[in-house]
């Protein structure tokens, strides 16, 4: 029971260097999202999309680029990293019957 | 603009207590609210959904009531146990058909042996 995989787990990058992070889910999701975790900020919303082929702007999205090709995955780019990138990624998908998330992937930009 | 407040931000508890966990939120029109459970580097895993019709959602141990006039959610943990050890976060939807949520900044959980 896969349920929303992440991955990459664990990357270094350096700043100005690109980077995908790829989030596949299995359960059907219409809804999938993108967020990130901060200490003492809480989650904030990058991207989401409704649907395959939509993407929308969350709180924070400038900086990331995200896409929906197919419904069961949600990829999120960073086009050129900076420090303040440095945080853990949640990517999470849903139903009306609440969220699945991910491990999360821990990003840091030197 | 919503914001989602939890107090305390840390709570350290002996084994078989009885607790409540508090989450406000600022605009009382919500979607649903989710109370989610995260252990140290690990994601979040949901505790249990409250639709905004609701007054509370049991699920073992554990039961979360709403009161949306007054912005407040609490969690109640029966008989606690070290395995509860955990930061616990609520999350408010308010606008439905996206399910985006805005989440508070949890509350850190220790339960001593």
């Amino acid at each position: 029971n896969a349920g929303v995989t992440q991955t990459p787990k664990f990357r270094v990058l350096k700043t100005g260097q690109s980077m995908t992070l790829l989030c596949a889910q299995d359960m059907n999701h219409e809804y999938m999202y993108w967020y990130r975790q901060d200490p003492g900020m809480g989650l904030r919303l990058i991207h989401y999309s409704v649907g395959e082929g939509t993407t929308a702007k969350g709180e924070v999205p400038d900086g990331y680029n995200v896409s929906r090709l197919k419904k069961q995955n949600f990829l999120l780019g960073l086009e050129s990293a900076a420090p303040s990138q440095t945080s853990v990624y949640f990517c999470a998908s849903s139903s009306v019957y609440g969220y699945t998330f991910g491990s999360g992937t821990r990003l840091t930009v030197v | 603009k919503q914001e989602v407040t939890q107090i305390p931000a840390a709570l350290s508890v002996p084994e078989g207590e009885n607790l409540v966990l508090n989450c406000s939120f600022t605009d009382s029109a919500i979607y649903n609210l989710q109370w989610f459970r995260q252990d140290p580097g690990k994601g979040l895993t949901s505790l249990l959904l409250i639709q905004s019709s609701q007054r509370e959602q049991t699920s073992g141990r554990l039961n979360a009531s709403l009161d949306k006039s007054s912005g407040r959610s609490t969690l109640y943990i029966a008989a606690s146990q070290p395995g509860d050890s955990a930061t616990y976060l609520c999350a408010v939807s308010a606008t439905s058909g996206t399910y985006k949520y805005i989440f508070g900044t949890g509350t850190r959980l220790k339960v001593l042996a």
